[in-house]
């Protein structure tokens, strides 16, 4: 299917585990961005890229990674999950002025 | 600091009556300026989009916004709300100047009482 996946799209786990969250594009855009959700603050920048090999941290970067070694894939990678990361994840790639957003993935830390 | 406020975290109007969700930035750049909206549970989907010209720009589903450069304002207005209309709103501003990263406020939920 052309346009931005992503996977999982629900996720469960625990305080201190690694999660990856995956991100996927069809169009090779060259910028894309990982947002997150949460009550009250509407969505925030996490990371973003501007092609590959080439990621800069946005407002909310602490305890997240990125990587990008091809230019569809923007994997979002917590190393050590805490309660705090429970969130919805947006992934997001940029046409013109425009971001085109994914379906989000809800990630739950117990 | 770029920064957008939605004063209003909830909203109710009656079916049939008209809407206005606010919005204010603040940024250092000719701003681009977006609105997005979320049923719950559900992705964003963009209901118009503002880069240059003519100030008021019409959306999808009848929506419409008018910016405002004097007052930072970019609000979004619908003459006959209807119920299928509840949900989050949220207005976005980004920039060519800051890479495109979109800066969002916070959000409005809108109930549409019948």
């Amino acid at each position: 299917d052309a346009g931005i996946t992503q996977s999982p799209r629900y996720k469960i786990t625990e305080t201190g585990r690694q999660v990856t969250l995956m991100c996927h594009q069809t169009w090779s855009h060259s910028y894309m961005f990982w947002y997150r959700q949460d009550l009250g603050h509407g969505l925030r920048l996490i990371y973003y890229s501007a092609a590959a090999d080439i990621t800069d941290k946005g407002e909310v970067p602490d305890g997240y990674v990125v990587s990008r070694s091809k230019t569809e894939n923007f994997p979002l990678t917590l190393e050590s999950a805490t309660r705090s990361q429970t969130s919805v994840y947006f992934c997001a790639s940029l046409w013109g002025n425009e971001q085109f957003f994914g379906p989000g993935t809800r990630l739950t830390v117990l | 600091a770029q920064s957008v406020t939605q004063p209003d975290i909830h909203i109710t109007v009656s079916e049939g009556a008209s809407l206005e969700l606010r919005c204010n930035y603040s940024y250092g750049a000719t701003p681009y300026l977006f609105w997005y909206v979320q049923s719950p549970g559900q992705g964003l989907q963009l209901l118009l989009k503002y880069f240059s010209g003519d100030t008021l720009v019409q959306g999808i589903k009848g929506f419409e916004a008018e910016f405002k450069r004097s007052q930072s304002s970019f609000n979004l207005r619908k003459p006959s709300v209807h119920w299928s209309d509840a949900a989050e709103y949220f207005c976005a501003v980004g920039a060519m100047e800051y890479g495109n990263k979109l800066v969002f406020g916070a959000g409005t939920i809108l109930r549409v009482k019948s």
